[in-house]
């Protein structure tokens, strides 16, 4: 059973960067998409972006395109989301997810447990 | 990007109801739409995928189907452990993935 484990939760000041991890076990993450996906407190869900590391390729949504990074080290198995000039906004549980899929319709089959990140002065 | 539009965005139920939430998308995404549960302070979990695929050990309880711009998933008796937030996503463009905003199934 592939399980996602995240790093521990995080506080940061305004203008600093945050990376998260995302270790993967009972699984290879090198031949599956790895998304992040955040969740501002009381809202909904919002997809930042994504690594396919047997391609090398990566790929954020536009809103994140310049503050975001995200990579993989196949070798421990583990991804990585580095997130750069922070503000209050970004305050929010993070989640790496795995995908799943038949055929060609892919989805989110495995979620790690969320990293809260907190902006704060 | 594609726009999912979910509604309602919060219903009331009681245990033994049929609930119908629905998913439309601002384009076309044939059948490549999925649905999650989420419980407070827990991840999502997928439910269907592909529009209408149950996914493995999810009770038969849960229906998806639609294709196109027009989804539904419909939980046919609904249960105390179904109160929850549901969201739709599509993966018609994995290069812009997006989620609908969500609803929120409260008991009555």
């Amino acid at each position: 059973q592939v399980q996602l484990v995240q790093s521990g939760a995080e506080v940061r000041k305004p203008g600093s960067s945050v990376k998260v991890s995302c270790k993967a076990s009972g699984g290879n993450i090198r031949t599956y998409a790895i998304s992040w996906v955040r969740q501002a407190p009381g809202q909904g869900l919002e997809w930042m972006g994504r690594i396919i590391p047997i391609a090398g390729t990566a790929n954020n949504a536009q809103k994140f395109q310049d503050r975001v990074t995200i990579t993989a080290d196949t070798s421990t198995n583990t991804a990585y989301m580095e997130l750069n000039n922070l503000t209050s906004v970004d305050t929010a549980v993070y989640y790496c997810a795995r995908v799943g899929c038949s055929g060609n319709n892919c989805y989110f089959e495995y979620w790690g447990q969320g990293t809260l990140i907190t902006v704060s002065s | 990007d594609i726009q999912m539009t979910q509604s309602p965005s919060s219903l009331s139920a009681s245990v033994g109801d049929r609930v119908i939430i629905t998913c439309r998308a601002s384009q076309s995404i044939s059948n490549y739409l999925n649905w999650y549960q989420q419980k407070p302070g827990k991840a999502p979990k997928v439910l269907i995928y592909a529009a209408s695929s149950l996914q493995s050990g999810v009770p038969s309880r849960f229906s998806g189907s639609g294709s196109g711009t027009d989804f539904t998933l419909t939980i046919s008796s609904l249960q105390p452990e179904d109160f929850a937030t549901y969201y739709c996503q599509q993966s018609y463009s994995p290069r812009a993935l997006t989620f609908g905003g969500g609803t929120k199934v409260e008991i009555k």
